[in-house]
């Protein structure tokens, strides 16, 4: 079945630090991928989205690059801000019908 | 993207009760999803509720502990029945964007916890 694996967490970075969260996946076909964003005591936010190979999402700083080659689709940012300190979820959608198959999250937290 | 309301956004309840869950969306769409997110865990799919039909459930979610209502295309309810500590988790609902992308847009949640 399908499946999605992140980088192991907690995540401390300063401000203005670069960022890479590493997200991979196991899919039959072409799944579309994505990247969700959960603010502490907020539901989740779709941050970014990418549905074919070696398409770039991006969107407030962050990107992320959908490679088939090597099934990922790492999330970066340039520089974080202590303002982007939350979790930070990789999810892949590989059927029909568009069930969202998660990654376990990575806690990102960001010091001044 | 569509706008997504909860309610309740928390409760507390005892063992053995049932807590309802609405899911209100300010759009008609098709599909609905239920998801569970347990302390510090990640989310999982615990039914997709199609208006007209009956819901489909996950591996390991039964519809005896986990009823849902999808009585039309802009609300669903989910009912966590016989409530054990285990239930306790945020529930969120989502509805599918349209088009080929499959994206999902997600409700603020509702925190149960159970004593």
């Amino acid at each position: 079945g399908d499946s999605v694996t992140q980088m192991e967490g907690p995540v401390t970075l300063s401000e203005e630090a670069f960022l890479t969260i590493n997200c991979t996946y196991t899919a039959t076909g072409y799944p579309s991928l994505f990247w969700y964003v959960q603010y502490p005591g907020e539901g989740l936010q779709l941050l970014l989205k990418a549905t074919k190979a070696d398409d770039k999402g991006s969107n407030k700083g962050f990107e992320a690059t959908y490679r088939k080659e090597t099934t990922s689709f790492h999330l970066e940012k340039g520089s974080v801000q202590v303002s982007d300190s939350a979790v930070y979820f990789c999810a892949l959608s590989g059927t029909s019908y568009g069930k969202l198959t998660f990654g376990q999250g990575t806690i990102l937290t960001v010091h001044p | 993207s569509a706008v997504i309301s909860q309610k309740p956004s928390r409760d507390i309840c005892q063992r053995g009760t049932s807590l309802t869950i609405q899911c209100q969306v300010d759009s008609q769409v098709t599909m609905m999803f239920w998801y569970r997110q347990q302390p510090g865990q990640s989310l999982t799919l615990i039914a997709t509720a199609n208006q007209g039909s009956e819901a489909t459930y996950e591996s390991g979610f039964v519809i005896d502990k986990f009823p849902i209502s999808r009585p039309n295309l802009t609300f669903s309810t989910l009912t966590v029945s016989n409530l054990s500590p285990e239930d306790s988790s945020i529930y969120l609902c989502s509805v599918r964007s349209g088009g080929l992308s499959y994206e999902q847009y997600f409700g603020p949640g509702t925190r149960l916890t159970v004593t």
